[in-house]
């Protein structure tokens, strides 16, 4: 049984803080991993894609993977009103192709 | 090129009629993949096409569920008899898999009310 778990939040932090946004999966054998945005109504929206440990940045985000701790993570500096969210990991395992995706942390970043 | 998109948006149907949802992926991936999102539940695999490979269905809740995908573009996923418990909101999502990314991008969504 492949799990993916998330704190369900809701994570409160106050603007221009860092967010950080945590998951764990239970299946050794994931080799892809996505960080996902959805706004209430929304469909969701890719932010991170990470495959290897260590840290990936691009632009306020950064993920960081951790294989041997079974950990992956997101962190947004200089959170801004526009970030609140419900954020989802999503995992994919070695042999398959499909998406394990965690139930989401919802962000809320107060002006 | 455009984004994946879904048809209808929204669908409201009375229990037992059944349904069918679209769905286009984006121009030249070869998967395709449908999820479904239940109200204060995390998203739930349904059924994924790959290229001209037998599709793995293993995610689908009931054989009341199907879905095909034509000329390996086109989705539609089928519900008979709908029940209370389908309302949901349907997922599309489609990649381009290669040695070096499988990144999956959504389309909008098809809501489904079973009345």
């Amino acid at each position: 049984q492949k799990e993916v778990e998330q704190n369900s939040g809701p994570l409160s932090v106050p603007e221009g803080a860092i967010a950080s946004l945590n998951c764990t999966y239970s299946d050794r054998g994931s080799q892809s991993f996505f960080w996902y945005r959805q706004y209430s109504g929304k469909s969701p929206e890719l932010i991170m894609s990470i495959y290897s440990n260590g840290d990936k940045e691009d632009g306020r985000f950064t993920a960081q993977l951790n294989k041997a701790s079974q950990y992956v993570s997101l962190l947004i500096r200089d959170s801004q009103p526009s970030d609140s969210a419900t954020y989802l990991c999503a995992v994919i395992s070695v042999g398959y192709s499909t998406l394990t995706f965690g139930k989401g942390t919802m962000l809320l970043v107060s002006p | 090129g455009a984004g994946v998109s879904q048809s209808p948006s929204n669908k409201v149907t009375e229990k037992g009629k059944d349904v069918e949802l679209r769905c286009d992926p984006i121009s030249g991936h070869t998967a395709l993949y449908w999820y479904r999102q239940s109200l204060g539940q995390g998203l739930e695999f349904l059924i994924y096409f790959q290229g001209n490979s037998a599709p793995d269905k293993s995610g689908l809740p009931s054989d009341r569920f199907s879905a095909e995908r034509t000329g390996g573009s086109v989705s539609t996923l089928t519900i008979q008899r709908t029940q209370q418990e389908d309302s949901a909101v349907y997922l599309c999502a489609s990649s381009l898999v290669t040695r070096r990314t499988d990144t999956q991008y959504f389309g909008p969504g098809t809501r489904l009310t079973v009345l």
